[in-house]
Formats: C-alpha cells, sequence, structure tokens
C-alpha cells in the first residue's frame, strides 16, 4: 500500500463516451502526476500539478482534461478517446514538485477503448 | 533515441539463483531510481541512487551507480517467486521529472 488511490481499477469505454480516473493521496504530497504507460513503451508524464496549479503539460491531446480541485485529489477527464489510448493509466505523488523527488504510485486504472 | 536502456528486455531464472539486470543512461544522471511492478499495477519503489559509487541493498536487492558508465546494476541474490515482476528505472536528469525505461520483466521459476 503506497498511499495512493487510483479508481476505478479497470475500465472499458467506447469512443464517443465520457469518463473520468480518479487519484486520491492522503500523504500530505504537494505535487501529483498523470503517467501513461503502454504495452513495450516507457512511462510516458503526462500531466504534472504542484499546489493544485498544472505546472507541465507534455504535449497531451485534449481529450484528456486534468483537474486537482485540492491537493490530495486529482482527476483525468476523458472524452473521445482512440483506441491507441487503451493503456495503463497511473497516478502518482511526490512531497514537492522537483528533482530528487521519490514518486509514489497508485495501482493505476487499466483503460481499454473500443 | 531512448534515453536510458534497460538490459536484459525480459529474464528468466531458476529460483534461488542470483540475477543482475542493469540500467544505462545516454546522459548525464543526477540520480538513479529502482522500482519494480507487477503486471497492470503500480511501481514500487526500490532504491534510490545519487553518488558514483553508491550502493545500497534492501533484504536481498543490491543496486550499485557507476557514475563513470552512467550505468546503474540490481543484483538479486538467491531468487524467489515473490522476486518476478517488471523492474523500472527511472532517471533525474535535474529537471524537475523522472524519466523511465522500458523495464526488464524477470520471471522466477520455482
Amino acid at each position: 500500500e503506497t498511499g495512493v488511490t487510483q479508481t476505478p481499477r479497470h475500465l472499458v469505454m467506447g469512443m464517443t463516451n465520457k469518463k473520468s480516473l480518479k487519484c486520491e493521496q492522503h500523504l500530505g504530497h504537494n505535487a501529483m502526476y498523470w503517467y501513461k504507460q503502454s504495452a513495450k513503451k516507457p512511462l510516458e508524464l503526462m500531466f504534472v500539478y504542484s499546489l493544485e496549479e498544472r505546472v507541465e503539460n507534455n504535449s497531451v491531446p485534449s481529450r484528456f482534461s486534468p483537474e486537482c480541485p485540492n491537493s490530495s485529489h486529482l482527476f483525468l477527464h476523458l472524452h473521445t478517446l482512440q483506441p491507441e489510448d487503451s493503456a495503463l493509466y497511473l497516478c502518482a505523488s511526490s512531497q514537492e514538485w522537483g528533482w530528487q523527488e521519490k514518486l509514489f504510485f497508485g495501482s493505476g486504472t487499466q483503460l481499454s477503448v473500443l | 533515441s531512448q534515453e536510458l536502456e534497460q538490459s536484459p528486455q525480459s529474464l528468466i531464472v531458476q529460483e534461488g539463483k542470483n540475477l543482475t539486470i542493469n540500467c544505462t543512461s545516454s546522459k548525464t544522471l543526477y540520480g538513479l531510481y529502482w522500482y519494480k511492478q507487477k503486471y497492470g499495477e503500480g511501481l514500487i519503489f526500490l532504491m534510490m541512487l545519487q553518488k558514483g559509487g553508491e550502493e545500497k541493498s534492501h533484504e536481498k536487492i543490491t543496486a550499485k551507480l557507476d557514475e563513470k558508465k552512467q550505468q546503474s546494476s540490481l543484483h538479486i541474490t538467491a531468487s524467489q517467486p515473490s522476486h518476478a515482476g517488471i523492474y523500472l528505472c527511472g532517471a533525474d536528469y535535474g529537471n524537475n521529472r523522472l524519466a523511465f525505461g522500458k523495464g526488464n520483466q524477470v520471471v522466477v521459476i520455482p
């Protein structure tokens, strides 16, 4: 148990659906991250929030929309996704945003887009 | 091109045998992190190495950082089925993020 909880664990959605992924941490961390993990590829950093402000957006398509209402919660809103968006989406948190910060990961949401 | 190369891509060992996996960076490392992942799950932090020559151990897992080669090796002694999984290295290049390799898949046969 890392202290970072993601829901749902599995999600199947059609290309026209709208869904949201949720991440919650009660570690008192100030930074939260969304990563995408596709088969045979390295983990890709999608978004970073520090003290509820977005500090990184790594050329992610607009069909992915993050939201950080407070330092404990992070959402990823999904709409009109493509089959190639099927992947494991991982949330992580760290004490602060910066280098030499250890990341704590959630168990991920396995997303399948049909 | 890939900044971090992990080798071998996959490894099958018999229970009780030792194994070593490697992570090599094409750029100067400020720090190197090792994580373990079970299939379809999140990453569990194992160790962080920051200085050249640094070596850390946790239970039967030892990791070293070779500053000259910009490479880290992770060694497991007397492997057990619980050691099976994907080992990911993450590189700190001093730019507020970790860059990850593709992982080493380890299978331990009882």
